[in-house]
C-alpha cells in the first residue's frame, strides 16, 4: 500500500513563526503535492513538485514556499505564519498521470 | 470561472435511491479525471478514475463527456454508508518541465437517509 506520512496532525503556532509542514512518501513517486482545505472552498494547490528541486506554483502560493531535496521528501515552508493560513494542509503524491494518494492532513492553527 | 465546478449540495436522499453528480471544467486540455471520496475529517481517498469510454465498478458508473468539458457519477441504490463528501479532480497535464497539476473541485456533500 502507499503511504503518505505527514509529520504532524495538529500544530499550533504563534503569529509570525516560521513554520515547517513535511511529508514523507514511500512508493518512488514523481508527483508531490500540497493544497489547504477550508470549508466552502475544498482543495486548493499551493505547490507541487515533479521531481527532485523541481517544483512549481498552484494557485494559492503566497505566503508559502516548498523545498524537495529527496524524491520522497516534500516540505511546505510558511515563513511567517499569520491567521489567514490556519486551515487543513494536505500533502500528496503520485506516479506520472495517475491517481494521487493523501496523507492525513495536518491541521494548523495560527494564534 | 472556476477551473473545476461541481454544485456543493447537500443532496438529501433515501436509502436506495439513484443519485448522480456532475462537475465541469475548463481547461480542454485536461488528460485524466477522477471521483474522490472525503469522509468528515479525513483526507481524500479515491473512488475511481474516469475514462473516455465510462467505467463502472458496483453501484458506481463513471462517465465522461470531453466535447461538453464534464464528468458524472451515478450512484444506484445508495447505502447509508455512501453518505460523504464527493470530489472531482481533473488532471491538466503537464507544465513546463514536467509534472501533472491536479485540480479539485469543492466537492458535492452527500446524505443518504433511512
Amino acid at each position: 500500500d502507499v503511504k503518505v506520512t505527514q509529520s504532524s496532525r495538529y500544530l499550533v503556532k504563534r503569529t509570525g513563526e516560521k513554520v515547517f509542514l513535511e511529508c514523507v512518501q514511500d512508493m518512488d513517486h514523481e508527483n508531490m503535492f500540497w493544497y489547504r482545505q477550508d470549508p466552502g472552498l475544498g482543495l486548493r494547490l499551493i505547490y507541487f513538485s515533479y521531481d527532485v528541486k523541481m517544483k512549481e506554483k498552484g494557485d494559492i502560493p503566497e505566503g508559502y514556499s516548498v523545498s524537495r531535496e529527496k524524491k520522497e521528501r516534500f516540505s511546505l515552508i510558511l515563513e511567517s505564519a499569520s491567521t489567514n493560513q490556519t486551515s487543513m494542509y494536505l500533502c500528496a503524491s503520485s506516479k506520472m498521470d495517475t491517481e494521487a494518494f493523501f496523507g492525513q492532513g495536518t491541521r494548523l492553527t495560527v494564534v | 470561472r472556476k477551473e473545476v465546478e461541481q454544485d456543493p449540495g447537500p443532496f438529501n436522499v433515501p436509502e436506495g435511491a439513484t443519485v448522480a453528480f456532475n462537475c465541469t471544467y475548463s481547461n480542454s486540455a485536461s488528460q485524466s479525471f477522477f471521483w474522490y471520496r472525503q469522509d468528515c475529517r479525513k483526507e481524500p481517498k479515491l473512488l475511481m478514475s474516469v475514462y473516455s469510454s465510462g467505467n463502472e465498478d458496483g453501484r458506481f458508473t463513471a462517465q465522461l463527456n470531453r466535447a461538453s468539458q464534464y464528468i458524472s457519477l451515478l450512484i444506484r441504490d445508495s447505502k447509508l454508508s455512501d453518505s460523504a463528501t464527493y470530489l472531482c479532480v481533473v488532471n491538466e497535464g503537464g507544465v513546463t518541465g514536467g509534472g501533472n497539476k491536479l485540480t479539485f473541485g469543492t466537492g458535492t456533500q452527500l446524505k443518504v437517509e433511512l
